[in-house]
Order: C-alpha cells, then sequence, then structure tokens
C-alpha cells in the first residue's frame, strides 16, 4: 500500500484566484492521478502526471485550468486557477500501490465563494 | 471507454440488516476495486477483486469477470458504514490509456 497526505485539507477561496493542492507520497512511484469529485458525484480523472514529462489531461480538463506539477517521484502539485463556484469540489491524488491497485489520499475540499 | 453501474444508487438500513451492492462493467477488466467514502470524503480501500471473493470482516466480495459483475456484501451492518460505497475498474480512457474509471456510488444510511 502507499501512504499519500495532501494539504491543505479544505479551504474557502475568493472567486478570481487560485489554489495550489500538494500531494506527499511515502514512496517513489512513476505515476500520480489527480481526480475530481464535484458534490454529489463520482470520481473524474483530471489527470496523469509522469515525473519528467508533462502531464496528460482527459477530455474536458486543460492545463490552463489545471497546471500540474511533477519535480520528482513522491511529489506532484495541482493548481486550480481562476477560480469560480463550480470549482467547488473535492481534489483527489491517487497512486498505483501494485500493478493496478490505486490508493487515494485524504482530498482537499475546496469551497469557492 | 467501459461503462460502470451501481445499484442500487440510494439504501436505508436499520442497524444489523444485511445487504448486497451490486457492480456491473460492460467490458473485460485486469482490475476492480470497491471502496468506502467516509462521511469526511476519504477514499478507503475496501477490497482488490479482479476475480472469485474475499472476505474482510463484516465485508466480502464477489466478482465474477466471465459475467461482468461484483457483488459486495455487509452483514450486521453498523452506523459507521455509513457512506458512499463505489466500485472502480481498470477502463480505456480515450486520451491516456487504461485507467481507473468510477461508478456513480452507493449512498448507504445505516439508522441506529
Amino acid at each position: 500500500s502507499a501512504v499519500i497526505s495532501q494539504k491543505p485539507s479544505r479551504d474557502i477561496c475568493q472567486r478570481g484566484t487560485s489554489l495550489t493542492i500538494q500531494c506527499q507520497v511515502d514512496s517513489q512511484v512513476t505515476m500520480m492521478f489527480w481526480y475530481r469529485q464535484q458534490p454529489g458525484q463520482s470520481l473524474t480523472l483530471i489527470a496523469t502526471a509522469n515525473q519528467g514529462s508533462e502531464a496528460t489531461y482527459e477530455s474536458g480538463f486543460v492545463i490552463d485550468k489545471f497546471p500540474i506539477s511533477r519535480p520528482n517521484l513522491t511529489f506532484s502539485t495541482l493548481t486550480v486557477s481562476n477560480m469560480s463556484p463550480e470549482d467547488s469540489s473535492i481534489y483527489l491524488c491517487s497512486v498505483k500501490g501494485g500493478v493496478y491497485e490505486q490508493y487515494f489520499g485524504p482530498g482537499t475540499r475546496l469551497t469557492v465563494t | 471507454g467501459i461503462q460502470v453501474e451501481q445499484s442500487p444508487p440510494d439504501l436505508i438500513l436499520q442497524e444489523g440488516a444485511n445487504s448486497t451492492l451490486r457492480c456491473n462493467f460492460s467490458d473485460s477488466v485486469n482490475n476492480l476495486q470497491w471502496f468506502h467514502q467516509n462521511p469526511w470524503g476519504q477514499l478507503i480501500n475496501l477490497f482488490y477483486i479482479p476475480s472469485g471473493t474475499k472476505q474482510n470482516g463484516r465485508l466480502s466480495a464477489t466478482t465474477v469477470a466471465t459475467e461482468r459483475y461484483s457483488l459486495l456484501y455487509i452483514s450486521s451492518s453498523q452506523t459507521t458504514d455509513s457512506g458512499v460505497y463505489f466500485c472502480a475498474v481498470h477502463g480505456w480512457m480515450e486520451t491516456s490509456g487504461s485507467r481507473l474509471t468510477f461508478g456513480e456510488g452507493t449512498q448507504l444510511t445505516v439508522n441506529p
């Protein structure tokens, strides 16, 4: 298994501002994943972050809105830019613990006012 | 891409009751996981079960890969079992290849 921490755990932000979420893993991993969970909804993959290369974004998500950094094999950041109330969600970081099994961080609960 | 359907969407139980949650998926999978999301939003891994049956305390899961479904059994439910139960499978995403795809979840409420 993998132990994942995220910062901040929650935040309330004003529209038009940006928030950077940090994800730290206790072991080196090749791929890190960022998910969004809007209120009352399931989880949707935003992007996959590989160390040393640009993140791969899923349909409907763009780098200008959700820039991602992956400076090393244990750390990644996701920025939510120019926020609007529609960005209010839980953002979760995830890694694979084995070939396929995935583990999730505790999430960052974001409210945009 | 792969489709994942969970049923029922909502379930209300009295403490002590048993329940069965179902997950259907549209294609063959390499991985199936069950998660419990607690009221604080944290996703807890329950089972990694691409096929067969596993048990962990009051919870057990069965995946019949050839028939493309999985079942999660909760026995003698407790109020702490409340939350959302997600099934997720490794499916093919157009832009990024094989990735974990979630169902819509089952919202479980266990009343004392």
